[in-house]
């Protein structure tokens, strides 16, 4: 059974680092690509970009651009999004997705609420 | 890159049909079908609904299905349930090796 399982709920202050994770089974991890997600609350959905766990080559969205990094361990088939510097408008709900060729996402991750807040 | 257009909110009765549409550019939906669709509801992940303009993952109900004309994509929900309440969303893979989800509509089964 394929399944992408998230790290916990995050609570940060402005100007703190954080790094979230997404553990992927069931599957062979790199050969499939994992996208990230944001979403905002009561906003739509959001792609921040991908990452191919075969070789971390990346693409980024140029909304996020400079902003996150995506990253990926093959030793234990684990993706991560990282903010050097959170801000407040980084609270969100961020979701890991399975992504395929042709840019489909079929299986997804239960989501990470990130809230940042002095 | 702009997020695709998409209507607000649809709305429906059980058994009738409806339908979303997601407008884009010859820069992503016109020009490629790489067009997706996806379900949410309150509190959950997205679900995927349609890949490729217009095939369904195993398990999903044929009442859904995808279509595109040019640079606008349309999904058509047939037979409407109470549990197709939800939000949907397109995306499109973008020439520049990106993808983009459109704003999303709300649809309420009345």
């Amino acid at each position: 059974e394929v399944q992408l399982v998230q790290s916990g709920a995050e609570v940060k202050k402005p100007g703190e680092s954080l790094r979230i994770s997404c553990k992927n089974s069931g599957y062979s991890f790199t050969n499939y690509w994992i996208s990230w997600v944001r979403q905002m609350p009561g906003k739509g959905l959001e792609w921040m970009g991908r990452i191919d766990p075969s070789d971390s080559y990346t693409t980024y969205s140029p909304s996020f651009q400079g902003h996150v990094t995506i990253s990926a361990d093959k030793s234990t088939s684990t993706a991560y999004l990282q903010w050097s510097s959170l801000k407040a408008s980084d609270t969100a709900m961020y979701y890991c997705a399975r992504q395929r060729g042709g840019y489909d996402s079929d299986y997804w991750g239960q989501g990470t609420l990130v809230t940042v807040s002095s | 890159q702009s997020a695709l257009t998409q209507p607000a909110s649809v709305s429906g009765s059980p058994g009738q049909s409806i339908t979303i549409s997601c407008t884009g550019t010859s820069s992503d939906v016109g020009g490629y079908n790489y067009v997706s669709w996806y379900q949410q509801h309150p509190g959950k992940a997205p679900r995927l609904m349609i890949y490729d303009v217009s095939i369904r993952p195993s398990g999903v109900p044929d009442r859904f299905s995808g279509s595109k004309s040019g640079g606008t994509a349309s999904l058509t929900i047939s037979g409407l349930q109470p549990e197709d309440e939800a939000d949907y969303y397109c995306s499109s893979y973008i020439s520049s090796g990106t993808k983009v989800f459109g704003g999303g509509t709300k649809l309420t089964v009345l």
